[in-house]
């Protein structure tokens, strides 16, 4: 089982609504992620904190917007998505961004899949 | 010419063959290299590391060809289990970028 937590495992949202995706690790990492991944395609990075401060945004439409409330807490806020965000979108830890580019331990959620309808 | 690419495959091999796949990388300050497997509806997971001496793990041994720019997994004696996509991640050495490739597909046949 992956230590790394993620809520709603599945979501189905209009494109008028407001959710967040959410996601929790316990394993003391400084270094979160988002990750979009579409069906048969690899994943596709969003954001990256590093300390609880964002530091990469991979030119990510502004209708998604993270959220690190603490080094254990990652959001992703979704606000007038379209349907072609629909996708599993993964978040992922590692002890910090310089430990993954060492090490490649990268840890993923299972994801949340996401519908826009 | 993109950063990191793969044969998406499928490669369909029979258990027990040994199968092998590379990837490629177009940028040579590329500093970090490695395998993931990411099976059906699932998340990806480390693999292993590639070292340029060789990283071997049971039955499965990745390499890293600096001179011409790829890494290999070869799977000795596959098995049924050994089916999912592997997908190929290199990290870049100006930004630390993590680039995933888009993954071969193994079906591992009884």
């Amino acid at each position: 089982d992956t230590e790394v937590t993620q809520t709603p495992k599945h979501l189905v949202m209009g494109m008028t609504n407001k959710k967040s995706l959410k996601c929790e690790q316990h394993m003391g990492h400084r270094a979160m992620y988002w990750y979009k991944q579409k069906a048969k395609k690899p994943p596709e990075l969003m954001f990256v904190y590093s300390y609880e401060k964002l530091s990469i945004n991979e030119s990510v439409p502004s209708r998604f917007s993270p959220e690190c409330p603490n080094s254990s807490l990652l959001n992703l806020h979704l606000h007038a998505l379209q349907p072609e965000d629909s996708a599993l979108y993964l978040c992922a830890s590692s002890q910090d961004h310089r430990h993954f580019s060492d090490t490649g331990e990268l840890f993923f959620g299972e994801g949340s899949r996401l519908t826009v309808l | 010419r993109k950063e990191v690419e793969q044969d998406p495959g499928p490669f369909n091999v029979p258990e027990g063959a040994t199968v092998a796949f590379n990837c490629t990388y177009s940028n040579s300050a590329s500093q970090s290299f490695f395998w993931y497997r990411q099976d059906c509806r699932k998340e990806p997971k480390l693999l292993m590391s590639v070292y340029s001496s060789g990283n071997e793990d049971g039955r499965f041994t990745a390499q890293l060809n600096r001179a011409s720019q790829y890494i290999s997994l070869l799977i000795r004696d596959s098995k049924l289990s050994d089916s999912a996509t592997y997908l190929c991640v290199v990290v870049r050495n100006r930004d630390d970028k993590i680039i995933f490739g888009k993954g071969t597909r193994l079906h591992i046949l009884p």
